[in-house]
């Protein structure tokens, strides 16, 4: 069966530190994966994807994710947090099945 | 291009009432999809709709839930009766179309207070 394991459920960085948000995922092929964000009280909001291609995907508000088959992970990273991220953030596998999973979540919290 | 539409924002109802959400997706996506989010929790899939079809109600507790998309734009989501397990965040998305590599677009969804 598919999943999606976000092994931090919260974590805390002070502003300006780097940022690497952990995600792991079961499925037999290549899946196709995302991360969203969801800031409190909103909707979730797509920061990038990847389906093939370079394993390395760049996405909105200078965020950017790592495919690695062999871990069978898609961490986020960014390389300076802003007070701005403080939110939710959520990896999501696709499959050629037409379904979707989500992971549980990290909660992120910026330190000025 | 404006984005999916969700109302109301925000109900508070007492158990064994019923509710209704409504839905309205970015204009041409013919996918549409529920999902309930229980706090601390990643989204549930209840309901997956292509065009006016039903794709995926697999996780729909269809004795007290149901969903509606009649001429394939907008849907209703529908409790009754609610039960206190029902409290949290119901998401509305669209895509352009269905399949695991299309990115969806979310509502900012209504949350649901049971009492």
């Amino acid at each position: 069966a598919q999943s999606v394991t976000q092994p931090d459920i919260h974590i805390t960085v002070s502003e300006g530190a780097s940022l690497e948000l952990r995600c792991n995922y079961s499925y037999g092929a290549t899946p196709y994966l995302f991360w969203y964000v969801q800031s409190p009280g909103q909707g979730l909001q797509l920061l990038l994807k990847y389906f093939s291609g370079d394993t390395l995907v760049q996405g909105i508000k200078g965020f950017e994710a790592e495919f690695k088959r062999s871990q069978s992970s898609f961490n986020l990273r960014k390389p300076s947090v802003h007070w701005s991220d403080a939110a939710e953030y959520f990896c999501a596998v696709g499959n050629t099945g037409n379904q979707f999973y989500f992971g549980t979540g990290t909660s992120l919290t910026v330190i000025p | 291009e404006a984005g999916v539409a969700q109302s109301p924002r925000y109900k508070i109802i007492e158990k064994r009432q019923s509710v209704a959400f409504w839905c309205n997706p970015i204009s041409g996506h013919a996918t549409l999809y529920w999902y309930q989010q229980i706090l601390g929790q990643g989204p549930k899939l209840l309901i997956q709709f292509q065009n006016n079809g039903v794709v995926d109600d697999s996780q729909l507790p269809k004795d007290r839930f149901s969903a509606e998309r009649l001429k394939g734009v907008d849907s209703t989501l529908k409790i009754q009766p609610a039960k206190l397990e029902d409290s949290a965040v119901y998401l509305c998305a669209s895509s352009e179309q269905g399949g695991g590599n299309q990115p969806q677009h979310f509502g900012d969804g209504t949350r649901l207070s049971i009492l």
